[in-house]
Parts: structure tokens; C-alpha cells; sequence
């Protein structure tokens, strides 16, 4: 099955300790994203990359870390720089670099013990 | 930066009635989008419209665009329970090299 698949679903952060959230896809999309979702909000980019060794920051990209060493992998950490981490984080693909239909995974919950 | 606003943030709704939804955006736009979450789970893609077009159909669901209102809406008809979820709405600003900006969504429950 193609698709879009993050792990862990859920995640635990101690203070001071970095964390790293996977995003692996196998759709063969050039595009990939991560954004953060706090509840009742919408959603806010992290991070988005369009090619391979290649990335930018989005809105709120202070705390966090990307590397896109590969098509298919898109993992984000979250640096204990990040005070405020508790919230879903969302990775998402996409066929291109327009931003024309993402397709998400199912999100990683990550709370701070 | 948040761009699209969703209206209302909340809709309650009988299975069989229509829900419409309504999204304002701020700036000039490629295309604009609608996407739906089930509760703790990923967004899925709906619709996609483009700033030239005017309303576009996929199944039950209608989508039409007011660029000069800056503006669209969502309608599902004949609403069943299984589409209880969260519509949001994201914008592709004209020159953001595909950086979508999403609203906070509308929370619709559909009760049997």
C-alpha cells in the first residue's frame, strides 16, 4: 500500500531531552512538510522541503530541526530549545512543489513528562 | 500567519440536512483547498479549486470561490453520520512556492 506513515503515535518528552519524530513515504513525492497542531487550532508549518538536501523554514521553525537526506524521509526533532512542545505533530507529502494535495499521516501526539 | 478563517467553528446538524461552510482568506491566491480530519487522526484531501474557476462538484460535496470577496464554501448534502469530522480550509498565496496556510476549522457533527 503506498502511503504516509509517522512514528511513534505517541511520544514522551523529559525536559532537556531531544526528541525525533519519523516521516517515511513511499508515494515517490518530491514534496514533504511537517506542522504542528495545538487543539482547536488549525494547522502551523514547521518545516517543508521540495527536493531532496533541500529545506525551509515555515512560521514557527524555532525549536525544531529537519534533515532530507533521502526522498522518501522527512524526520523532525524537536529540540529541548522548543519550550512549549506538547501538542500533534503532522507529516505530509505531496506530488510536486505547488502544494496541491497533501496527503498527511495519521500524526505522532508528543507530551512532555 | 493564519489565512483562511473557517465560519462557523462549530456546526451541529440532523443526518439528511446539508452543512455548508464558509472560509475568508486574505491575500490573492493560486487555489484554495478543503481537507477533512476525523478526530486524532490526519487530514484527507477533498477539493481542490482554482482562482479562475467558480464552483466545482466532487460527490455530495459543492465548493465555490469568491476571489472578490475572498471567500468560499463547502456544502455537503445529505449529510450522514460518517461525516462528522473537521473541514478545514488551506490557501496557496500567489508567490508562497506551495507554503499552504490552513484555518482553525469547523467542527461538524452529524447526529442520526
Amino acid at each position: 500500500d503506498g502511503g504516509i506513515t509517522q512514528s511513534p503515535k505517541y511520544l514522551f518528552r523529559k525536559e532537556g531531552q531531544n526528541v525525533t519524530l519519523s516521516c517515511e513515504q513511499n508515494l515517490n513525492h518530491d514534496a514533504m512538510y511537517w506542522y504542528r497542531q495545538d487543539p482547536g487550532q488549525g494547522l502551523r508549518l514547521i518545516y517543508y522541503s521540495q527536493i531532496v538536501n533541500d529545506f525551509q523554514k515555515g512560521d514557527i521553525a524555532e525549536g525544531y530541526s529537519v534533515s532530507r537526506e533521502k526522498k522518501e524521509s522527512f524526520p523532525l526533532t524537536v529540540t529541548s530549545a522548543q519550550k512549549n512542545p506538547t501538542a500533534f505533530y503532522l507529516c505530509a507529502s505531496s506530488q510536486g512543489q505547488k502544494g496541491e494535495k497533501l496527503f498527511f499521516g495519521s500524526g505522532t501526539q508528543l507530551s512532555v513528562l | 500567519s493564519q489565512q483562511g478563517e473557517e465560519d462557523p467553528q462549530a456546526l451541529s446538524i440532523q443526518e439528511g440536512e446539508n452543512a455548508t461552510m464558509n472560509c475568508s482568506y486574505k491575500t490573492s491566491i493560486n487555489n484554495l483547498q478543503w481537507y477533512r480530519q476525523n478526530s486524532g487522526r490526519g487530514l484527507v484531501h477533498l477539493i481542490l479549486i482554482r482562482s479562475n474557476e467558480r464552483e466545482k462538484h466532487s460527490g455530495r460535496l459543492r465548493v465555490t470561490l469568491d476571489t472578490s470577496k475572498k471567500s468560499s464554501s463547502l456544502l455537503i448534502t445529505a449529510s450522514r453520520a460518517a461525516d462528522t469530522a473537521s473541514y478545514f480550509c488551506a490557501t496557496d498565496a500567489s508567490g508562497s512556492q506551495g507554503n499552504l496556510i490552513f484555518g482553525k476549522g469547523t467542527k461538524l457533527s452529524v447526529k442520526p
